[in-house]
């Protein structure tokens, strides 16, 4: 069964350092998404994306954060200058379409520690 | 309460036992999902159930929904030790963004 993939599943970096998250989503779907995690805390949504343009973003997706589709299968997520409240386990997501009744998988995760 | 709010925070259970959880929601919405979440792990998903749909099966899940309460209730029925996790409700209003809940933590004990 298709899934969705992520790497790396665990990332240290040193706080102002710049980092790079990368998916893989279900190669049929349009619709790519990032959420994070932070510990005990609920899921939040941080930005969706289409047709190559972010479609929609959440106040925590600031300056600091952008996304990219290099190329056919990769979608990423970079963070500029990481703050250590950028800890969390990050989860990308896709969807095959973006109407109303259209499920979002979701990749297993990257937990990102900020020293 | 808040968007995706869910009841109990915890649940402990017999294995065999039905599993209910509950979940609030403030807005309206699309769809409700329901996803599942071993500790530490990804988010596995569960059931979709439309705004115009009132109860929806996938094997042993059974979903609710009730939009005039904006209320959803999961029940696993038959429970094994390998549900023991924790489960979420996200809505979808507008746009494409998931609200999430708070999660229940379900633990099936042999």
């Amino acid at each position: 069964e298709p899934e969705v993939t992520q790497t790396p599943s665990h990332q240290v970096t040193q706080m102002g350092q710049e980092v790079i998250l990368r998916c893989v989503p279900i190669s049929n779907h349009l619709y790519f998404y990032w959420y994070r995690q932070i510990l005990g805390q609920k899921v939040e949504f941080l930005v969706s994306f289409y047709n190559n343009e972010i479609s929609e973003k959440s106040e925590i997706f600031d300056d600091q954060f952008s996304v990219e589709r290099p190329d056919g299968s990769n979608f990423t997520l970079k963070i500029r200058s990481t703050k250590l409240e950028d800890s969390a386990m990050y989860f990308c997501a896709s969807s095959e379409t973006g109407g109303p009744y259209n499920e979002q998988f979701f990749g297993p995760g990257t937990r990102l520690t900020v020293l | 309460s808040q968007q995706g709010e869910e009841d109990p925070q915890a649940l402990s259970i017999q294995e065999g036992e039905n599993a209910t959880m509950n979940c609030s929601y403030k807005t309206s919405i699309n769809n409700l999902q329901w996803y599942r979440q071993n500790s530490g792990r990804g988010l596995v998903h569960l059931i979709l159930i439309r705004s115009n749909e009132r109860e929806k099966h996938s094997g042993r899940l059974r979903v609710t929904l009730d939009t005039s309460k904006k209320s959803s209730s999961l029940l696993i029925t038959a429970s094994r030790a390998a549900d023991t996790a924790s489960y979420f409700c996200a809505g979808r209003g507008g746009g494409n963004k998931l609200t999430f809940g708070t999660g229940t933590q379900l633990k099936v004990e042999l």
